[in-house]
């Protein structure tokens, strides 16, 4: 299957710092971009959508401006979780679909740890 | 409202054994349907998928699943568990149009037993 790669793997920041998410997929355009969050033991919340070169669609209830999301390339998208506060601690996945593909491929998700 | 329903938290087989995770759902049209597994700190890993035609889908690691439309189900079956199977399981259905997200069932956690 296409490969999805996601980094940092596990983050650790102060309260008040902002931390960025990098999401790559390594052998496909990815024209379409989910990020998602999961808290322990239950299922994966959507977040946004992004297309490449458009504004990500944020979930009712995601604060745009503390989830920066940006889909710069067919190859990249970013979150940025500014102004970290402990109770963003969470898992992050990002997930990518290519044109025409019927499935979506998932990174190996982050821990973000705020302190 | 659309929604993925997983009716079991967890399912303990014993090794050797068959194992079914069901899974139903509520969207209109006709979805796309699939499988993905979990294992702890990573992301996910499809499993299998159903857009059309065959109503058993076979899939990665000797698993498949059944598509009901009648029932609007899509459980997911193996006919010989292995410990190494033991990890999360998702359901997840897309609905039929352009740029839509997965929408993922609550999980159901597989228990096999040596």
């Amino acid at each position: 299957g296409a490969v999805v790669s996601q980094h940092p793997s596990w983050v650790i920041c102060k309260s008040g710092t902002s931390v960025k998410i990098e999401c790559r997929s390594l052998d496909f355009q990815a024209t379409t971009m989910f990020w998602y969050r999961q808290f322990p033991k239950q299922s994966l919340m959507l977040m946004a959508t992004s297309n490449e070169g458009s504004k990500a669609t944020y979930e009712q209830g995601v604060e745009k401006d503390k989830f920066l999301i940006n889909h710069a390339s067919l190859t990249l998208s970013t979150l940025t979780v500014t102004s970290a506060h402990p109770e963003d601690s969470s898992f992050y996945i990002c997930s990518s679909r290519g044109r025409a593909q019927n499935i979506q491929y998932f990174g190996a998700g982050t821990r973000l740890s705020v302190l | 409202a659309q929604s993925v329903a997983q009716p079991e938290d967890q399912v303990n087989v014993a090794e050797g054994n068959p194992l079914t995770v069901k899974c139903t759902y509520s969207v209109s049209g006709n979805p796309y349907l699939f499988w993905y597994v979990q294992y702890p700190n990573r992301g996910l890993q499809f499993l299998l998928k159903y857009i059309t035609g065959d109503n058993l889908v076979k899939g990665s690691y000797g698993f498949e699943a059944e598509f009901n439309k009648s029932q609007t189900s899509f459980h997911l079956k193996k006919p010989s568990a292995l410990v190494s199977d033991s990890a999360l399981y998702f359901c997840a259905v897309r609905p039929n149009q352009a740029g839509t997200a997965l929408i993922f069932g609550k999980g159901t956690t597989l228990s096999v037993s040596s």
